[in-house]
């Protein structure tokens, strides 16, 4: 079974300083992976995604995440945060050969920058 | 603009009065899923559906059902409402590229209250 944790509920950082989202997942098969980004009542915006192709994979906005198959980790950084981060971010996993297509979310971390 | 519309935004529900959802996308994705958010446990599964006449069950299905008979149209029907279904919901849609899906493109939600 697939399954998908986030390692922090909440994450501060001061604006300018770098931004680190962890994200561990477990997986029978080679997963998809994604990371969305929900700002306050908001929907969800697609980061970034990872599909077996490049390792480091860059998104929106200056994000970028790095999967480590070795440690099953999928985490997403920023080098600078800006005010405008501040919002809650879910990492999702999937597997493209179950046929189903059904995505698991993390429970989200809701990142706080401060000014 | 092309994307996902729900209607209403908001609903405020009496227990055991019923309600549709309704949800749109003019995209053509073959891909429609109906989650819902609730605090600290992430998105979860109701219903979702592979094409045109085609639904499924997700993680949460109970006391919701869903039809598809377009590929554009995909409501959520809670049958009788009851207060554990106060919640945020997403209806999400994608495309299969090549047997992989593309990311999601999800709707702006709809805010359920049932008291």
């Amino acid at each position: 079974a697939q399954s998908v944790t986030q390692l922090d509920s909440h994450v501060s950082v001061s604006e300018g300083t770098p931004v680190l989202l962890r994200c561990n997942y477990s997986s029978s098969y080679s997963p998809s992976l994604f990371w969305y980004v929900q700002h306050p009542n908001k929907g969800l915006q697609l980061l970034l995604k990872y599909t077996s192709a490049a390792t480091l994979v860059k998104g929106i906005n200056g994000f970028e995440a790095e999967f480590k198959k070795s440690e099953t980790s999928f985490h997403l950084t920023k080098p600078s945060a800006h005010m405008s981060d501040a919002a809650e971010y879910f990492c999702v996993v999937t597997d493209p050969t179950s046929g189903t297509y059904k995505y698991i979310f993390g429970t989200g971390t809701r990142l706080k920058v401060l000014a | 603009n092309a994307g996902v519309t729900q209607t209403p935004k908001f609903q405020v529900l009496k227990t055991g009065q019923s309600m549709t959802l309704q949800c749109a996308q003019d995209m053509n994705h073959e891909y429609m899923s109906w989650y819902r958010q609730d605090p600290g446990m992430g998105l979860r599964l109701i219903h979702y559906s592979v094409g045109a006449g085609i639904t499924d069950q997700g993680e949460v299905p109970n006391g919701y059902n869903v039809s598809r008979s377009t590929t554009e149209d995909f409501p959520l029907r809670l049958l009788s409402a009851a207060p554990s279904q106060t919640s945020v919901y997403f209806c999400a849609s994608s495309y299969f590229t090549g047997g992989d899906q593309d990311g999601y493109t999800f709707g702006s939600g709809t805010r359920l209250t049932v008291v």
